[in-house]
């Protein structure tokens, strides 16, 4: 079956620097590639996502990259806030219901 | 408007009692989706609806687990003889149809001691 990994378990970068989370994933027939934010005591929340025949899509601070020949893809957040502080999941979607979650990055953003 | 609501958000349970966790998708939301979802971990997908047809159940772990959506809006996830490994975050998502967007609700969390 799918199976997504997730790298790293927690990055901390000082505010306004970059931070960027790799995920691979291990069946090429996946063709959606959300990621997710989660806050303390909340469920995730998406906050961008790819579809296979894309390589790249930007919003405001987020980009995501997508490699399908290699199966990694990738979440860059520019100039980075506290507000940005959160577990990051990255998850990829076959045809059909199943999304497969990666383990999560704790992204610490320091003031 | 309303978002994905879980009730209870907090449930304790001694080993061996049954439970039953509640979702209220986002109204007209035909797709709902069940999530467990371990401490440090990311979500593991249980079950998911189409209305009121349960058309993939192949992430429940045990017969123990039951989830039903008989009118194709509000979903229980019941536990029967809750054992300490069901201890996790219940999450519930909707989305307008398969392929859109999911939304998630804030979970339950369920420990059993």
């Amino acid at each position: 079956g799918e199976n997504v990994e997730q790298h790293p378990s927690t990055l901390s970068v000082q505010e306004g620097d970059s931070a960027v989370i790799k995920c691979t994933y291990s069946d090429s027939a996946s063709n959606y590639f959300p990621w997710y934010k989660q806050e303390l005591g909340k469920g995730p929340q998406l906050i961008i996502d790819i579809r296979s025949n894309v390589g790249e899509k930007k919003d405001q601070r987020i980009a995501v990259t997508l490699n399908k020949t290699a199966k990694h893809f990738s979440l860059h957040i520019t100039e980075t806030q506290p507000e940005d502080s959160a577990v990051y999941f990255c998850a990829a979607k076959l045809e059909g219901f199943k999304t497969i979650f990666g383990a999560g990055t704790r992204l610490f953003v320091k003031a | 408007g309303a978002g994905v609501s879980q009730s209870p958000r907090y449930k304790v349970a001694k080993r061996g009692q049954d439970v039953a966790l509640r979702c209220d998708p986002i109204s007209g939301h035909v797709s709902l989706f069940w999530y467990q979802q371990a401490l440090g971990q990311g979500p593991e997908f249980l079950t998911y609806f189409q209305n009121e047809a349960q058309l993939d159940k192949s992430g429940l772990p045990s017969d123990r687990f039951f989830a039903e959506r008989p009118e194709g809006s509000v979903s229980t996830l019941k536990i029967q003889r809750t054992q300490q490994e069901d201890s996790a975050v219940y999450l519930c998502a909707s989305s307008l149809d398969r392929g859109q967007e999911q939304y998630f609700g804030p979970g339950t969390r369920l420990t059993v001691t």
